[in-house]
């Protein structure tokens, strides 16, 4: 059974670098069925995808978010990080890591987030 | 201003049928399949369909998923009190090259 755990300061402040890490067992982040992907939640509002990494190290990012977004995967932990660098007081979300599921046929990609991380409350302030 | 459009809220009686709707356009829903999530109070979403109309296994048949152009729609049926969760769609889109959900829809079982 998958499961992601994720870790990081609870308190960044403003201007600094956003870290978090995701631990995931019960499946080896060197798949090749799975992305592992970012995603927040500002308090009382939706969902927001930051990026995600595939195996071979390929990413994709929020075209908001591109210029600050950095997401590596480090095999011999099984665990992937977000860094999102200059942080301001908007980037004060509840942070999940999650697995995507690929499918793949011969014409088309079908993927979904089937497992989450518990979810990080990370306040951006001074 | 998400790029998924759903209601805000939607609401009925425990045993009634609800429907919630997600709108997108040709470059996500209409080219790609849609997935909906399940969030309730304080955890994380959790996935309830998945391209268009599959459902995860541990899903109870009373959710149902459909596709129509670039427009997605959840049902359930035999609505229960535990059902009183945000309900957000997700589809992939091309253009952007990310994942773009809706607003997310606040259900109340009155």
């Amino acid at each position: 059974q998958v499961q992601l755990q994720q870790s990081g300061p609870a308190l960044v402040k403003p201007s600094q670098t956003l870290s978090l890490s995701c631990t995931v067992s019960g499946v080896s982040v060197s798949s090749i069925s799975y992305y592992w992907t970012w995603i927040r939640q500002p308090a009382g509002k939706g969902l927001e995808w930051i990026g995600r990494i595939y195996v071979n190290g390929g990413t994709n990012y929020s075209p908001s978010l591109k210029s600050r977004v950095s997401i590596s995967v480090d095999t011999s932990k099984n665990q992937f990080s977000l860094n999102l660098s200059s942080v301001t007081a908007a980037d004060t979300a509840v942070y999940f890591c999650a697995r995507e599921a690929i499918l793949s046929s011969w014409s088309h990609e079908y993927t979904w987030f089937d497992s989450w991380g518990q979810g990080s409350l990370v306040t951006v302030s001074s | 201003q998400s790029a998924l459009t759903q209601p805000p809220s939607a609401s009925g009686t425990p045993g009634q049928r609800v429907t919630i709707s997600c709108s997108g356009s040709s470059s996500n829903i209409g080219s790609n399949t849609a997935n909906w999530y399940q969030q309730l109070p304080g955890t994380a979403p959790k996935l309830l369909i998945y391209k268009d109309n599959e459902r995860p296994s541990g899903v109870p048949d009373r959710f149902s998923g459909s596709k129509s152009g670039s427009s997605a729609s959840l049902a359930i049926s035999g609505l229960q009190s535990e059902d009183e969760a945000d309900y957000y769609c997700a589809a992939w889109d091309d253009s952007l090259s990310g994942w773009v959900f809706g607003g997310g829809t606040k259900l109340t079982v009155l």
